[in-house]
């Protein structure tokens, strides 16, 4: 079967460096996206991966491994306004996507 | 980035009556658009695939003649949720891929959804 498996929830300091893990188990592979979530919004495109390798984004980098079926979002310097919840998707061969249940991350000052 | 609209942004309805909500996009052409359902802290479901000028395929689960897919024009899709009830209430996302180099799908804002 199709599969994402991303934290339930993470916690870290208004100014830190957060990494944020996504495994994959699809039906063939046409890249990976992350979607930021606001509360009572809908989702809000980050980056998309379709190769081996890290891409940054200002704030926000996404690295993807297509061996091992993985992907991080690491967010640096942290602000008040990136708690949010951090959707995982993967799209199959059919291109559809396959969400992940999204990690809520809380940020601390 | 490309634009989809979505109309209402709320809907608060009565037991047994239907509800239409529009998903456009509008500064590009949308064959395929999605419709997901997300309950609160849960992630996205997808319910269905509507296609211009074909019949709507739903996910596993999904009342096809409770939720009506119409997908009239390259540039509008309609979700119409038939004889609400209370555990219809969610909040409706649509989205549309613009086939560029990478399908990116833009969503719309949503739709809240209460059934009274």
């Amino acid at each position: 079967g199709q599969n994402i498996d991303q934290p339930t929830e993470m916690t870290a300091t208004e100014g830190a460096i957060v990494q944020i893990n996504c495994t994959y188990q699809t039906s063939g592979f046409n890249g990976l996206f992350w979607y930021q979530q606001h509360a009572g919004e809908a989702p809000t495109f980050l980056s998309y991966n379709v190769l081996d390798g890290l891409e940054e984004k200002g704030r926000f980098s996404s690295f993807l491994s297509r061996s091992k079926g993985y992907s991080y979002l690491l967010l640096k310097e942290l602000q008040m306004k990136d708690s949010a919840s951090y959707l995982c998707a993967a799209l199959d061969s059919n291109y559809q996507l396959i969400w992940g249940a999204g990690t809520k991350l809380i940020i601390k000052p | 980035g490309a634009v989809v609209s979505q109309h209402p942004s709320w809907v608060i309805c009565k037991s047994g009556t239907s509800v239409k909500i529009e998903c456009r996009s509008l500064d590009f052409q949308a064959t395929t658009m999605f419709w997901y359902r997300q309950f609160p802290k849960q992630s996205l479901m997808l319910m269905a695939t509507s296609n211009e000028g074909s019949k709507a395929t739903y996910e596993q689960g999904v009342e096809k003649d409770k939720f009506l897919i119409n997908h009239a024009s390259l540039t509008l899709s309609t979700l119409t949720v038939t004889s609400a009830h209370p555990e219809d209430s969610s909040f409706y996302i649509c989205s549309a891929p613009r086939l560029a180099d990478y399908n990116e799908q833009f969503f719309g804002p949503g739709t809240r959804l209460t059934v009274l």
